[in-house]
């Protein structure tokens, strides 16, 4: 079946730790995203990649980086955790084509920093 | 600069009632306009989309509308059910370059039996 997967899904963690939120996905989708979700919030796109070795960053400014070595994988990494990042956080992928695309996410991880 | 504005923020409708949220935009290069359902616990997915080139789309209980003269589009909800009560995010994006989306800021609906 093909799905995109996050873990953890809930992390609670203290100021000055290094995180990496893993993000997979199944369904050979070039593009991935990711999203950051505060509540009565737009998501906002921090991260993106057309594919293999290619990275982006989004709209948001955002201090995590990102790496893509594999098609199905796209970590997001936090080196030094702050409150200030705690926030829900989405990975989505779609197909590149150039045209329209459904993005397709995964259910979220839940970070707070303390 | 927020690219899509959404209201209401929360919306409460009866069983059976029409839910309505609408969303406007300023970038006159878009050309895709998704609406996202969200249930709590989970990603948002596509609900249903629509391009300009039509006026409406109907798919089930669901409708867009949308006015290119006025930069607007909305989501109406038909015999709206409890099993509806989800966030709705409308979103943007342009088919050349990135076509990143834009999303909007969301609608908690909330259908009361």
């Amino acid at each position: 079946e093909a799905d995109i997967y996050q873990t953890p899904r809930y992390l609670v963690i203290g100021t000055g730790k290094k995180i990496t939120l893993e993000c997979s996905q199944t369904m050979g989708h070039d593009k991935m995203y990711w999203y950051q979700q505060d509540p009565g919030m737009e998501l906002h796109l921090i991260h993106y990649s057309y594919g293999v070795n290619s990275t982006e960053k989004g709209d948001l400014s955002s201090e995590s980086t990102v790496s893509r070595i594999r098609t199905e994988h796209f970590p997001l990494t936090l080196e030094s955790a702050r409150p200030s990042h705690t926030s829900q956080y989405l990975c989505a992928s779609s197909e590149y084509s150039g045209s329209y695309n459904e993005q397709f996410f995964g259910p979220g991880t839940r970070l707070t920093v303390l | 600069q927020q690219q899509v504005k959404q209201s209401p923020q929360s919306l409460i409708v009866q069983k059976g009632g029409i839910s309505i949220i609408n969303c406007a935009y300023e970038n006159t290069a878009f050309d895709y306009f998704p609406w996202y359902q969200q249930f709590p616990g989970k990603g948002p997915a596509l609900l249903i989309a629509i391009r300009p080139d039509v006026s409406e789309k109907k798919e089930g209980r669901f409708t867009i509308s949308f006015n290119k003269s006025a930069k607007q589009f909305s989501l109406h909800i038909m015999d709206s059910q409890p099993g509806d009560s989800a966030t709705y995010f409308c979103a943007a994006s342009k088919e050349t370059g990135a076509n990143n989306l834009f999303f909007g800021t969301g609608t908690r609906l909330t259908v009361i039996p």
